[in-house]
């Protein structure tokens, strides 16, 4: 299994534009997660997905911030319009059930300028 | 509201010698623990993990000790080895070992083990 793919792996935008975050999964895996990667947060949940619904989007830190997983093998997270402190380094996870932990993407790393 | 701290941002250990990570967490309901280890450029990667029902848990060179009175549970690497200077995340789970649970990071603690 090559495990959880993201792409871009970089994305440098301009504040204002739209920027699409997209994952695939682990073939068998139920639940998917989107983390962000900061200094001062550390690792914070964003949404995450149970078979495809989404199940807590509390961590979404604004409308401005939106994600959706059409399918099993697919899930993507949006920001329109960006701004300066979406920089981060935005990670994507997927778990089954029966696994232990999540196993996570090597992550998509956004500047926002 | 940080529910799980790492209050340690960075450590630095002699190799061969005990590292000792630390986390401490606010929320009671948590019954699930984790340590994680991120590489640069890398996604995290699971290391080793407990339930609240035990206080210890030993891989290997790697064991995590719980204390629920405390709130408090810790990492000890020993003997440290180069390959694991990384940064370390603790991670809390309020719905056991069952994988599909949201977990609760901290904010991570960079290890260099000097050689």
């Amino acid at each position: 299994d090559a495990g959880v793919i993201q792409s871009p792996r970089h994305e440098v935008t301009e504040m204002g534009q739209e920027v699409t975050l997209r994952c695939k999964p682990i073939s068998g895996h139920n639940s998917l997660f989107w983390y962000r990667q900061t200094m001062m947060r550390g690792l914070e949940l964003l949404i995450y997905f149970n078979n495809n619904v989404p199940i807590d989007d509390s961590g979404m830190p604004e409308d401005r911030f939106s994600a959706k997983m059409p399918n099993a093998s697919f899930s993507t997270l949006k920001i329109q319009p960006s701004e300066p402190r979406d920089s981060a380094v935005y990670f994507c996870a997927s778990s089954s059930a029966t696994g232990t932990g999540y196993t996570f993407g090597s992550g998509t790393r956004l500047t926002v300028v | 509201d940080q529910q799980v701290k790492q209050n340690s941002p960075s450590l630095s250990v002699q190799e061969g010698r005990i590292s000792i990570l630390n986390c401490d967490y606010t929320n009671s309901m948590f019954d699930y623990f984790l340590w994680y280890k991120k590489y640069p450029a890398e996604g995290p990667t699971f290391l080793i993990s407990i339930s609240s029902i035990k206080d210890k848990n030993e891989d290997g060179r790697f064991t995590v000790f719980l204390n629920k009175s405390a709130k408090h549970l810790s990492l000890h690497i020993v003997p440290s080895q180069p390959g694991d200077s990384a940064v370390y995340f603790c991670a809390a789970s309020a719905g056991g070992n069952f994988g599909n649970e949201k977990l609760t990071f901290g904010t991570g603690t960079r290890l260099t083990i000097i050689p």
